[in-house]
């Protein structure tokens, strides 16, 4: 079982909808991350938060924001998505920013945008 | 700067028989390496990093991987494949220093099929 635990596992929205995806861990890791991730390609990073503070936004359209209500959880708030908005997204953790080499990625949410 | 080519976006080994898997890096700073696994609908879990230690380095599910910078390779073997050994393969490369400024950086993917 993944330490990184997403919901919901699949998620279908309209384009004129507005949903959230969620991301949670308790290992006490202070870095979370968002990646995106095309039907088989590598994933694409997003956004990265440290101590609860967007530090990396990887020029992500606004119809993705991202929140970090506290260190435990991370939040993905979607509007006006688009079709080519589709695919796997990914909620990762580290014990500090930017740790690479120590990320614990969870199970993905699939989003389908019709 | 940095990136990661994988050799073969598919590669198909019968179950029992050797799995290899290349991976070649370029890196302006000493690097880090990682294998990832990617089974079907689900993340991506690490299989084995190379952390500038031992240059071969042994992961999870029998799987181990050498480091040779002469070749700048960090490629993916296991002596005998299995079924539940299909899946997606992702070698990723970050730098050694600076807390990694550039990010990781992800190959394409080898998509592992095991013939029974």
């Amino acid at each position: 079982d993944t330490e990184v635990t997403q919901t919901p596992k699949h998620l279908v929205m309209g384009m004129t909808n507005k949903k959230s995806l969620k991301c949670e861990q308790h290992m006490g890791h202070r870095a979370m991350y968002w990646y995106k991730q095309k039907a088989k390609k590598p994933p694409e990073l997003m956004f990265v938060y440290s101590y609860e503070k967007l530090s990396i936004n990887e020029s992500v359209p606004s119809r993705f924001s991202p929140e970090c209500p506290n260190s435990s959880l991370l939040n993905l708030h979607l509007h006006a998505l688009q079709p080519e908005d589709s695919a796997l997204y990914l909620c990762a953790s580290s014990q500090a920013a930017q740790a690479w080499w120590d990320l614990h990625f969870g199970n993905g949410t699939r989003l389908t945008v019709t | 700067a940095q990136s990661v080519t994988q050799l073969g976006s598919h590669v198909s080994v019968s179950e029992g028989a050797l799995v290899l898997l290349r991976c070649n890096y370029s890196s302006s700073v000493p690097p880090y390496l990682f294998w990832y696994v990617q089974y079907p609908n689900q993340g991506l879990q690490l299989l084995l990093k190379y952390t500038s230690a031992a240059t071969l380095v042994k992961g999870i599910n029998g799987f181990e991987a050498e480091f040779k910078k002469s070749e700048t390779s960090f490629h993916l073997t296991k002596p005998s494949a299995h079924m539940s050994d299909a899946a997606e393969y992702f070698c990723a490369v970050t730098g050694l220093s600076g807390g990694g400024a550039d990010g990781l950086t992800f190959g394409k993917g080898t998509h592992l099929i095991i013939q029974p």
